[in-house]
């Protein structure tokens, strides 16, 4: 059980748009930068977001994130299959020491 | 470009220590800001994060694994090493290593390495 709670799983058909949420606490998300991972099956996690909206290069801008108080939210517009995949987010923790945590994961099905 | 490896055994037995080394290249772990961790990843299931060590050889575990797990580095060889005591069965997972970036201020893991299946059994 995750201190970071993103739902199992979120559907939507190509061309559309889905939100994930990560939904966390002042010890974690509500103080610190959150980043998300893409991991499509069978690889490594692969950065998509860090310091709560910022991406990368080479990522698409229709992968955005966001933050407000105690969650964040990995949005991705104009759904393609190729983005089938697991979405995690994460961030650090303070609670007696400090320590990375990330959240469930969300599975991310293209209909 | 950065590139991490993970190496070490794919099966140990139960009550054995784990031992894993990441090899990396393209970042130096004497440089300030940078650091290495360690997240595994059971079977089917999510990713948990174990441990991280900077620049400054300064250390993070996790709290639930704490007792068990011990991180080093050694800079002049571009590596990394976790060992885990005590192996059960649920520690079976994919465990890979990651470069800390932290530039700006907040910090992330980019990028990971490829990983490698360790299997707790007798």
């Amino acid at each position: 059980q995750s201190v970071l709670t993103q739902p199992p799983s979120v559907s939507a058909a190509p061309g559309q748009k889905v939100t994930i949420s990560c939904s966390g606490s002042s010890s974690n998300i509500g103080n610190n930068y959150v980043s998300w991972y893409q991991q499509l099956p069978g690889t490594a996690p692969k950065l998509l977001i860090y310091e709560n909206n910022k991406r990368p290069s080479g990522i698409p801008d229709r992968f955005s994130g966001s933050k407000s108080g105690t969650s964040a939210t990995l949005g991705i517009t104009g759904l393609q299959t190729g983005d089938e995949a697991d979405y995690y987010c994460g961030t650090w923790d303070y609670n007696l020491s400090a320590f990375w945590v990330f959240g469930g994961g969300t599975k991310l099905t293209v209909l | 470009q950065i590139t991490l490896k993970e190496s070490g055994p794919t099966l140990v037995k139960p009550t054995q220590t784990l031992t894993l080394t990441c090899t990396f290249s393209g970042f130096s772990l004497s440089t300030r800001g940078v650091g290495v961790g360690w997240i595994r990843q059971p079977p089917g299931k999510a990713l948990e994060w174990l441990a991280l060590v900077y620049w400054d050889d300064d250390k993070r575990y996790s709290p639930s694994l704490k007792s068990r797990l011990t991180i080093t580095k050694d800079t002049s060889k571009n590596q990394v090493v976790l060992t885990m005591t005590n192996m059960d069965p649920v520690d079976t997972a994919t465990y890979y290593c990651a470069h800390r970036r932290a530039p700006t201020g907040g910090d992330w893991f980019d990028p990971w390495g490829q990983g490698t299946l360790v299997t707790v059994s007798s």
